[in-house]
């Protein structure tokens, strides 16, 4: 079973609306992270966010936050006012067992964003 | 701007040759991981590095695939021979883990002819 699904391969949003690109994940761990990486077309990854399995609130970093649903194991990144520069691929990853040694993160296979004007 | 620097950017090879690529994490970071990424695949973790310690190498084909960390600021990740079924994006990664987030260099787009 894969540990990171995420169900949309392509996504086509009009400029300055939200967008919600989906994730679920499996574990049966207790302590665990979740992370969303933004992908642009030049190839690196950048962090956009991360929430814990014992953070009670949603997390937030200026237009993305993360709704986080544990009893559903959905960690949806939220992009609000989308922008031309939104179009990239976007992967959500975790992070098992944190803090007792295991440190890498699984990803998933990615949502390709395209923002139209 | 700290940032993790890979070298090189793009390498092609001939398969069987040995390739080498370099990673320097941001000073400071203890744990440094290297992934790679196609598209059949998708992004996979290679191995870690925890204060410069090997802490898991499952990911990796033993047989040609090694990586070190010779010292704080500087891990690498050895192909011999290399195959072009090992054509991919290399990336590493440094962070200080457990609780947070891992900063990605901008990859080594290998290609084995």
């Amino acid at each position: 079973a894969q540990k990171i699904t995420q169900t949309q391969p392509g996504m086509f949003v009009q400029e300055k609306e939200a967008v919600t690109l989906d994730c679920t994940y499996d574990t049966s761990d207790q302590s665990y992270g979740l992370f969303w990486y933004k992908q642009p077309s030049s190839g690196e990854m950048i962090f956009l966010i991360y929430q814990g399995s014992y953070d009670e609130q949603n997390a937030t970093e200026g237009r993305y936050s993360l709704n986080f649903q544990k009893a559903r194991k959905s960690a949806n990144l939220v992009i609000s006012a989308s922008q031309l520069g939104d179009s990239a691929m976007y992967f959500c990853a975790m992070r098992e067992n944190q803090g007792g040694g295991a440190d890498g993160l699984t990803f998933g296979k990615g949502t390709h964003l395209i923002i139209q004007p | 701007d700290a940032r993790v620097t890979q070298t090189p950017r793009d390498k092609v090879t001939e398969m069987g040759q040995e390739v080498t690529m370099r990673c320097q994490p941001i000073l400071g970071h203890n744990t440094v991981f290297w992934y790679r990424q196609t598209m059949m695949q998708g992004l996979e973790l290679l191995a870690y590095f925890r204060n410069r310690a090997p802490l898991d190498d499952s990911g990796m084909p033993k047989d040609r695939f090694s990586a070190e960390m010779p010292d704080a600021t500087l891990a690498t990740l050895k192909i011999q021979p290399s195959e072009p079924r090992d054509s991919a994006v290399y990336f590493c990664a440094s962070g200080l883990v457990p609780n947070t987030e891992a900063f990605f260099g901008q990859g080594t787009r290998l290609t084995v002819v």
